[in-house]
């Protein structure tokens, strides 16, 4: 049981390259999310998907878009990466979205634009 | 909006003593949840301690407890016989019961505290 998984762990991009995250789940959760990381914050939220086949914006989706390819993977994609996209990614799942369940994090994904 | 602060950027402890870490949060909503999170250097974002707001007794998961103050508040995590195990950066976090206009139940997290355990 792997729990929640990304890939890659690691990303350099130059400013206006485009790239995809990778997330995926085993353990049968139908909410998924996007936070990312930045230095002296704490996560802030992309994206969400309460279930398969729908999305929704979180606090700071402008510069991403996102699929839920099915109920395990979601995936996050910079179009056109800029230096302010610099920063840890993290995906995370849950049983549902109500507030009584608890979100499972993957290891992050760190990316950096130049 | 739900904001979340955490006005310790940096804490420290001796092996075996105990540590206290504030958290103080604001909102107009009545039911809610809290959460700490602890951050290794791994990154991994680890669950520490759930509180939910409507319950009073303050919640515990073997050395860690909290102290909630709902008038206040406050949602404090104390750490008792810290090991050296225990150091990370430490995160408090909000969630609302609501779904709001694209924020959909999110986590709202503080800018988090990092713990040293000094042997």
């Amino acid at each position: 049981n792997a729990g929640v998984t990304q890939t890659p762990k690691f990303q350099v991009l130059k400013t206006g390259q485009s790239m995809t995250l990778q997330c995926a789940q085993d353990m049968n959760h139908n909410s998924m999310y996007w936070y990312r990381q930045d230095p002296g914050m704490g996560l802030r939220l992309i994206y969400y998907s309460a279930s398969e086949g729908t999305t929704d914006k979180g606090e700071v989706p402008n510069g991403y878009n996102v699929s839920r390819l099915n109920k395990r993977e979601f995936s996050l994609r910079l179009e056109s990466a800029a230096p302010s996209q610099t920063s840890v990614y993290f995906c995370a799942s849950s049983v549902s979205g109500s507030i009584a369940y608890e979100q499972y994090f993957g290891p992050g994904t760190r990316l950096t634009v130049t | 909006a739900q904001t979340v602060t955490q006005s310790q950027p940096e804490m420290s402890v001796q092996e075996a003593e105990t540590v206290t870490l504030s958290c103080t949060y604001d909102t107009s909503e009545s039911d809610y949840y809290l959460f700490w999170y602890k951050q290794p250097p791994s990154r991994q974002m680890i669950l520490v301690i759930r509180q939910e707001a409507y319950k009073q007794q303050n919640a515990t998961e073997n050395r860690f407890s909290v102290n909630f103050q709902k008038a206040a508040k406050s949602f404090s995590l104390k750490i008792s016989d810290s090991q050296l195990g225990d150091a990370a950066m430490y995160f408090c976090a909000y969630r609302s019961p609501l779904i709001s206009s694209g924020s959909a139940r999110q986590l709202t997290f503080g800018s988090g505290t990092q713990l040293t355990v000094l042997p």
